[in-house]
């Protein structure tokens, strides 16, 4: 049963427009929500996190949404660029245990930016 | 800083060879993963160390042991190789002080595939 759904395997968007990736969670009690970025052949890349205290954080182009009632995160970037094109992962803290902090990930949305 | 690297980046192996995966940091990190990734799916815990001398088991755990050698290094073993395990494996580590989210940095992967 998965605990993190991103629902979009693939998602096109023109250079310069705003790119969408949503994401649904099944535990509210999930407190920590992040968004990792990967290119082919290389180890995924923390973009973005958010507490579940805050319903927006911001860094530069990439800002990410929580909605808790409806257990939902996006990510927005604005503008897209070439370089964003990426397999997006949405990824939620979990406590295995001892201090040390496991991540559940999505299965990734695949972000194409057209020129 | 090379951060985390894997040796391996490729294997193939026959069903019921056994092989080690290695992994290093060399951020200083308390804690250290290792995560599968399955085609068409998200990041998957194997097993976590939190700290030095300590090991535990993640969400797929089953065909796999570890060993935390020392702060910098963190090894994943298969001991009877099976075609299910066909896989890219992600080393990652992370600071992960008590109560503090930190990120989790990640390795380039190691190739998996088992005939």
């Amino acid at each position: 049963d998965q605990q993190v759904k991103q629902n979009s395997p693939s998602l096109s968007v023109q250079e310069g427009r705003i790119s969408i990736l949503n994401c649904d969670y099944t535990n509210s009690m999930f407190d920590y929500f992040l968004w990792y970025k990967k290119y082919p052949a290389e180890g995924p890349t923390f973009l973005i996190s958010i507490s579940s205290i805050k319903d927006k954080n911001e860094d530069g182009r990439f800002t990410v949404f929580l909605n808790k009632s409806a257990k939902h995160l996006s990510l927005h970037i604005v503008p897209s660029q070439p370089g964003d094109s990426a397999v997006y992962f949405c990824a939620v803290r979990v406590y295995p245990g001892g201090g040390a902090d496991g991540l559940t990930f999505g299965k990734g949305t695949h972000l194409i930016i057209q020129p | 800083n090379a951060g985390v690297t894997q040796t391996p980046k490729f294997q193939v192996l026959k069903t019921g060879q056994s092989m080690t995966l290695q992994c290093a940091q060399d951020m200083n990190h308390n804690s250290m993963y290792w995560y599968r990734q399955d085609p068409g799916m998200g990041l998957r815990l194997i097993y976590y160390s939190a700290s030095e001398g300590t090991t535990d088991k993640g969400e797929v755990p089953n065909g796999y042991n570890v060993s935390r050698l020392n702060k910098r290094e963190f090894s994943l073993r298969l001991e009877s190789a099976a075609p299910s395990q066909t896989s890219v494996y992600f080393c990652a580590s992370s600071e992960a002080l008590a109560g503090v989210w930190c990120e989790q940095f990640f390795g380039p992967g190691t190739r998996l595939t088992v005939l």
